[in-house]
Formats: structure tokens, C-alpha cells, sequence
């Protein structure tokens, strides 16, 4: 099955500074992998995906790269922001499963 | 447009007892899921309903028992409640089943404590 590892487990910058998440996964057969971030007492929510036959998306502050030789994918936000604070998941799908890394706890400090 | 809803948001129960956790979702979504939220282990899915009428196994089902009444609704059921159940359930639900790439659309969870 599905492996997908994530790091770092915790991330701290600078308002204004970029952040980088970058996740791994094993099963050559994932073919669409989505970004959610997590607020405190709610469930997460998509902020960005992309599918295996496209190498980078953007939207807006966000992007999201895709090795597919390597197997891994990456999470960019530029000019963070206080409000970006939040937990971030990256994830895989193969099949009808949905498979999360462990997350990424992104503090943004004003 | 109230999206995935659950009930409840919080319970506390003792070891052996049982209960059900409701979701249904009001987006005509096909597809829905059971996760559970564990500190450091990410979401892990217990089951899924690909579709109206069929239930699937997924990473961690041990425990845990689904039905799905019909498109909107997806229960899950503890039998028998154990301390390693203490967790947060997600309900979410997918326009199209799997392979496709179609997005979670998650509730905002169930806080269960079992002691």
C-alpha cells in the first residue's frame, strides 16, 4: 500500500519569509496529490492539488511541485503570513484511498 | 450549504461501551471516508463507501464497524470501546470515487475520549 512521509514535522519563520514542505511517497501508482491545511478545532481543508501528469501549479502565494522519477512533492508559500499559521498535510491517492502524511505544523511569527 | 456534518463533537465513554458517530453530507458527493487524527500520525483512514451500497477496509479498520445508509449518510460504530480508540474522527466525502483525483471535503470532526 501507501506510504507517504512528510517533513518537517514542525516549521518556524519570519512573516514575509517563504516556507518549504516537502513529502515522499512509495507507490508509483498515485496519480493525484493534494494539500490541506488544518486549523485549530476544524477539519482540514484543500488549499492546492495536483495530478501526476503536471510538474508545478501556482495559486497565488502557493505552489506545489511534482517529481514523479523520485517520488516526492513539495508545498512552496511565498510571503507568509501570520494567518498561514496552521497544520499542513500532504497526501497521495491510490485508488479509493487517500493516504496523509503526518503533517506539518507551520508557525508564522510577526 | 452546511457541507459535511457530524455528530457529536465530543464524547466521553467508558471501556466496553458503544456508539455510533453520524456524518452525512448534503453535495451529492458519491464517495465517502472515515479518518481518525492521532498526534504525529497524520490522518489514517478507517473506511471508506466508494459509492451508495458498497464499504471498503481501510488503513486501520480493527474496532470499527460502517454503514451506509444511503448517498448522504455514513455512520461509524465502535462495538466495544477501547482507551486506544481516544481520537479525532473526520467524516469527508469526494465528488468522484479514487483514481480520478477529485478532493476531500471534510466535517470538522469528533473528539472521542474512552477511559
Amino acid at each position: 500500500g501507501e506510504n507517504v512521509e512528510q517533513h518537517p514535522s514542525t516549521l518556524s519563520v519570519q512573516e514575509g519569509d517563504s516556507a518549504v514542505i516537502k513529502c515522499t511517497y512509495s507507490d508509483s501508482a498515485s496519480n493525484y496529490f493534494p494539500w490541506y491545511k488544518q486549523e485549530l478545532g476544524k477539519g482540514p481543508q484543500l488549499i492546492i492539488d495536483i495530478r501526476s501528469n503536471v510538474g508545478e501549479k501556482k495559486d497565488q502565494r502557493i505552489a506545489v511541485t511534482l517529481n514523479k522519477t523520485a517520488k516526492h512533492f513539495s508545498l512552496h508559500i511565498t510571503e507568509t503570513q501570520p494567518e498561514d499559521s496552521a497544520v499542513y498535510f500532504c497526501a497521495a491517492l491510490q485508488d479509493f484511498k487517500t493516504i496523509f502524511g503526518a503533517g506539518t505544523r507551520l508557525f508564522v511569527k510577526a | 450549504n452546511a457541507g459535511v456534518t457530524q455528530t457529536p463533537k465530543f464524547q466521553v465513554l467508558k471501556t466496553g461501551q458503544s456508539m455510533t458517530l453520524q456524518c452525512a453530507q448534503d453535495m451529492n458527493h458519491n464517495s465517502m471516508y472515515w479518518y481518525r487524527q492521532d498526534p504525529g500520525m497524520g490522518l489514517r483512514l478507517i473506511y471508506y463507501s466508494a459509492s451508495e451500497g458498497t464499504t471498503d477496509k481501510g488503513e486501520v479498520p480493527n474496532g470499527y464497524n460502517v454503514s451506509r445508509l444511503n448517498k448522504r449518510e455514513f455512520s461509524l460504530r465502535l462495538e466495544s470501546a477501547a482507551p486506544s480508540q481516544t481520537s479525532v474522527y473526520f467524516c469527508a466525502s469526494s465528488e468522484i470515487p479514487g483514481g480520478f483525483g477529485s478532493p476531500l471535503h471534510f466535517g470538522n470532526g469528533t473528539r472521542l475520549t474512552v477511559t
